[in-house]
């Protein structure tokens, strides 16, 4: 059972404009959803967090919002830039220490 | 910022023989590390749970006579492949929580390839 979905595999966007990346999950005890880079052959790099008591958390270009009746998240990335291109991970975790669990990932595509 | 070593960042064996996957967190203890396995164009599929002086905690369908944990400081966990074969090659990645932060930080990643 996939607790955390990313059903878009691949998005594409002009540079400048905004990247809307999407992700649903289906355990409500979650209690951090977590935003991550990852480029091929390497480790994921953490962007950006979002507790589960809050519905917005914003740093610089990046902004997650937090739907939680409708257990949706969404990462807005403004303006998109070319370097921004990678495959972006929504996860997910319950307290800390606690393991965290990813989605399939999105790829995303800035063209210049 | 936190950072987690992981060594080698690729390595190729033989069928039949085992390897080793090392995880060291640098400037914060790790207590906890997490490990998973990336096969190409998919999720972080987690392995398993180690943690500092107890045995670690294996997701189902993960072999843990073949995928042998082992935490025994609080920077160091190593991943070791047994008996390795074609279809264990993948993408090996460790992750520790750095304290109370909300994102974990993750190694650089461990390409296996079995021939």
């Amino acid at each position: 059972d996939q607790q955390v979905k990313q059903n878009s595999p691949s998005l594409s966007v002009q540079e400048g404009r905004i990247s809307i990346l999407n992700c649903d999950y289906t355990n409500s005890m979650f209690d951090y959803f977590l935003w991550y880079k990852k480029y091929p052959a390497e480790g994921p790099t953490f962007l950006i967090s979002i507790s589960s008591i809050k519905d917005k958390n914003e740093d610089g270009r990046f902004t997650v919002f937090l739907n939680k009746s409708a257990k949706h998240l969404s990462l807005h990335i403004v303006p998109s830039q070319p370097g921004d291109s990678a495959v972006y991970f929504c996860a997910a975790r319950g307290t800390s220490y606690d393991k965290v669990i990813f989605g399939p990932g999105t790829s995303l595509s800035v063209i210049p | 910022g936190a950072v987690v070593s992981q060594h080698p960042s690729r390595v190729i064996c033989k069928s039949g023989t085992s390897v080793k996957i090392e995880c060291r967190s640098l400037d914060f203890q790790a207590t906890t590390m997490f490990w998973y396995r990336q096969f190409p164009k998919q999720s972080l599929m987690l392995m398993a749970t180690s943690n500092e002086g107890s045995k670690a905690t294996y997701e189902q369908g993960v072999e843990k006579d073949k995928f042998l944990i082992n935490h025994a400081s609080l920077t160091l966990s190593t991943l070791t492949v047994t008996s390795a074969h074609p279809e264990d090659s993948s993408f090996y990645i460790c992750s520790a929580p750095p304290g109370q932060a909300p994102g974990y930080t993750f190694g650089s990643g461990t390409r296996l390839t079995v021939v």
